[in-house]
C-alpha cells in the first residue's frame, strides 16, 4: 500500500507569514509523529498523536507551533508568524500504535525555508 | 530523558569492506531499537527493528545487535557498496512514547 506522504515537498515563505504542512499517514496507523531536522542537526521530536489526541505537546518549540489531526488520519502542522530559525525539514512518521513496540515509517519530508 | 549517541560521526571506506556503526543509549528500559538510513534530501528509510527480547536482527547484508544491559547497539554492514553511502541513524523510545534519535553516522563507500 501507499506509504506516508507529505505536502508540500518544498515551501519558501517570507518571515512573519503562516504556513501549513500536511501529513497523510499509512492507512490504519493510529499513531502519527512530527519531527524537525535542522541543517546539520539530528531529529527533534515535536508532537505525536494517538488517534486525534495529542497527549504530548512538550516538543513544540513555541506557541507559534500547533498541530491537529482529524478523522484519525491526516495531520496538519501549522507555524504562525514564521521566523528564520524555523527553516528546517519537517518529517512526519506513522506507526500502527503508540509506544516503543511499533516500527515507524517516515514520509519524505517538507523542506521549509523562511526568507 | 533518553539520550542517544553514535560513533563514528563520519566514516569513509573503500568498496567491499565490512564495517560497524555504533549506537549508545542512556536508559536501558527500552522496548525496541530501530536503525534507519537517510539519503541526502530524503526522508528516513527503516532498515531494522530489534525488539528488546531479541539480541540481533538480520536483513541481507545488514546485521544489527542489541545489548540492553550495556545500552549499546551495533549495525554491521558486510561487503559495503557505493549504494550504501548515506547517513545511518538509530532511534530508541523515550519512555514508551516518542522516539529519540542519535545524531547519525555519515557513511561514504568509495568505488
Amino acid at each position: 500500500g501507499a506509504g506516508v506522504s507529505q505536502s508540500p515537498s518544498n515551501k519558501v515563505t517570507e518571515k512573519g507569514k503562516d504556513v501549513e504542512l500536511r501529513c497523510d499517514p499509512i492507512s490504519g496507523h493510529t499513531a502519527l509523529y512530527w519531527y524537525r531536522q535542522s541543517l546539520g542537526q539530528g531529529l527533534e521530536f515535536l508532537i505525536y498523536f494517538q488517534g486525534n489526541s495529542a497527549p504530548d505537546k512538550s516538543g513544540l518549540p513555541s506557541d507559534r507551533f500547533s498541530a491537529e489531526r482529524t478523522g484519525g488520519s491526516v495531520s496538519t502542522l501549522t507555524i504562525q508568524r514564521t521566523q528564520q530559525e524555523d527553516s528546517a525539514v519537517y518529517l512526519c512518521a506513522s506507526s500502527f500504535g503508540v509506544g516503543g513496540t511499533y516500527e515507524q515509517y517516515f514520509g519524505p519530508g517538507t523542506r521549509l525555508t523562511v526568507t | 530523558k533518553q539520550e542517544v549517541t553514535q560513533i563514528p560521526a563520519a566514516l569513509s571506506v573503500p568498496e567491499g569492506e565490512n564495517l560497524v556503526l555504533n549506537c549508545s543509549f542512556t536508559d536501558s528500559a527500552i522496548y525496541n531499537l530501530q536503525w534507519f538510513r537517510q539519503d541526502p534530501g530524503k526522508g528516513l528509510t527503516s532498515l531494522l527493528l530489534i525488539q528488546s527480547s531479541q539480541r540481533e536482527q538480520t536483513s541481507g547484508r545488514l546485521n544489527a545487535s542489541l545489548d540492553k544491559s550495556s545500552g549499546r547497539s551495533t549495525l554491521y554492514i558486510a561487503a559495503s557498496q557505493p549504494g550504501d553511502s548515506a547517513t545511518y541513524l538509530c532511534a530508541v523510545p523515550n519512555y514508551g512514547q516518542n522516539f529519540v534519535f542519535g545524531p547519525g553516522t555519515r557513511l561514504s563507500v568509495l568505488p
